[in-house]
């Protein structure tokens, strides 16, 4: 078995403030994904990657960053926080055979943002 | 665009009760749909997945049939449990729809199983 890490469990920023949300994978899979889980709304997909320093946008990728530096980590920047932004942002990671529609995701605890 | 429609956002049951969960979906071509369950405080896992159209999925007791007449794909279970309580996401997977994001999850259904 494996297991997605994700730093910090909970980050408080500032409205304006850059913030970085980390994300480790010990699968050994080629595909890595950023969702953003809002209350009601289900989860909608950010950046993901399909290899080492692969990018590709979601539907929600404005005010967002990302970073595939390796191929167990990916990295993603809120670019300037908005004021009472609560949200939890999930990592997960699929083996990618190539047919991600069809692919098992599997995913971190998450990240839970509070912006004062 | 693809869409996945869960009606219920919250269902509340008695242990041994039977549960349905309701998941309707639009799309083209044939879609892999799969039901995710997500626990307080954890991350989302797969409960089933179905790839072949008029095929059922089960485990741990839940099963959900590929209905690609009626575009459903509702979940069951006959007896829950209260560890049953947990949020429940139909979520289908297609290369269609003009997105790059490949799979469309429903918006959950909150299920609360009381003792």
């Amino acid at each position: 078995g494996g297991i997605i890490t994700q730093t910090p469990k909970f980050l408080i920023g500032q409205e304006g403030q850059k913030l970085t949300l980390k994300c480790q994978q010990n699968f050994n899979h080629d595909t890595m994904y950023w969702y953003r889980q809002d209350s009601g709304k289900g989860l909608r997909l950010i950046y993901y990657s399909i290899t080492e320093n692969d990018l590709q946008k979601g539907d929600l990728s404005e005010g967002y960053d990302a970073s595939r530096e390796k191929k167990s980590s990916f990295s993603l920047t809120v670019t300037s926080a908005q004021k009472n932004e609560m949200a939890v942002f999930l990592c997960a990671s699929s083996i990618s055979g190539g047919a991600l529609s069809a692919e098992t995701l599997y995913f971190g605890s998450g990240t839970r943002l509070t912006v004062l | 665009g693809n869409s996945v429609t869960q009606m219920q956002g919250q269902v509340t049951l008695s242990e041994e009760e039977f549960l349905f969960i309701n998941c309707t979906y639009s799309t083209t071509g044939y879609p892999t749909l799969f039901w995710y369950v997500q626990y307080p405080g954890e991350g989302p896992q797969l409960l089933l997945k179905v790839t072949t159209a008029n095929n059922k999925g089960s485990s741990r007791g839940f099963e959900a049939t590929y209905d690609k007449g009626t575009t459903s794909f509702h979940l069951q279970k006959a007896s829950v449990q209260e560890s049953d309580s947990a949020v429940y996401y139909c979520v289908l997977g297609s290369n269609s729809g003009g997105s790059n994001a490949k799979l469309t999850f429903g918006k959950g259904t909150k299920l609360s199983v009381k003792s």
